[in-house]
């Protein structure tokens, strides 16, 4: 079945670059998403990508997306504080069902 | 603020005892989903209702139940809860209808212990 990947944990400097990875399965996901989790409140979509873009940039989020090997990342640049947080990937390809990852928590250390 | 509001926050029930858990939304979108959440899991989605129609995944279990007696409001029941239910469950929102591009809005979640 469709299926997503992402490693569960991420530890950076602040003021460094964060990237997140994420492999995914269903080759007809059609739109790309991260989701955003704080603390204590529900996944907020942070950006997406159309499966036929290679790059989307919005201020210091970038995402790439490698169609053939089902690769999603997404870097964020001059990682602060405040960027701590759990980031889901997730894909669909129409109709109701978004497939979602298990979640990269990502650590920003002072 | 437009939201979608999940009570209760945390909810503890006995082995076999009926619960329920609820959603509400002011954002007046047709679609509104339940998903379950394991620690260290993806979210799974249980159900689904668009409008009134309401559309279970295949694999989720006969245990788990939903009602939406109208567009703002979706219940989640869970019949005889098990020990392996204990789960955060999510619900979201969304207004488009099936397209590819589907932004869902996320409560905060209810997190479940069963006992």
């Amino acid at each position: 079945g469709e299926d997503v990947e992402q490693s569960l944990f991420l530890s950076v400097r602040e003021g460094d670059s964060s990237v997140i990875n994420c492999t995914y399965t269903d080759s007809s996901s059609t739109y790309l998403y991260w989701y955003k989790q704080e603390p204590g409140a529900g996944l907020q979509l942070l950006t997406y990508i159309f499966s036929n873009m290679d790059m989307k940039q919005d201020q210091r989020l970038t995402v790439l997306l490698n169609k053939k090997d089902k690769h999603l990342s997404l870097r964020i640049a001059d990682t602060q504080t405040g960027d701590s947080a759990i980031y889901f990937c997730a894909g669909s390809g129409g109709g109701f069902k978004t497939i979602f990852g298990a979640g990269t928590r990502l650590f920003v250390k002072a | 603020d437009a939201m979608v509001i999940q009570n209760p926050r945390y909810q503890v029930t006995q082995f076999g005892k009926p619960v329920t858990l609820s959603c509400s939304q002011t954002l007046n979108h047709n679609v509104m989903y339940w998903y379950q959440q394991k620690s260290s899991q993806a979210p799974k989605l249980l159900f689904h209702y668009y409008d009134k129609d309401f559309n279970n995944e295949a694999d989720t279990p006969d245990n788990f139940q939903s009602r939406r007696p109208n567009t703002s409001f979706c219940f989640l029941d869970i019949r005889s809860p098990g020990l392996g239910d204990a789960a955060m469950y999510l619900c979201a929102t969304s207004s488009i209808q099936g397209a590819a591009f589907d932004e869902q809005f996320f409560g905060p979640g209810t997190r479940l212990t069963v006992l």
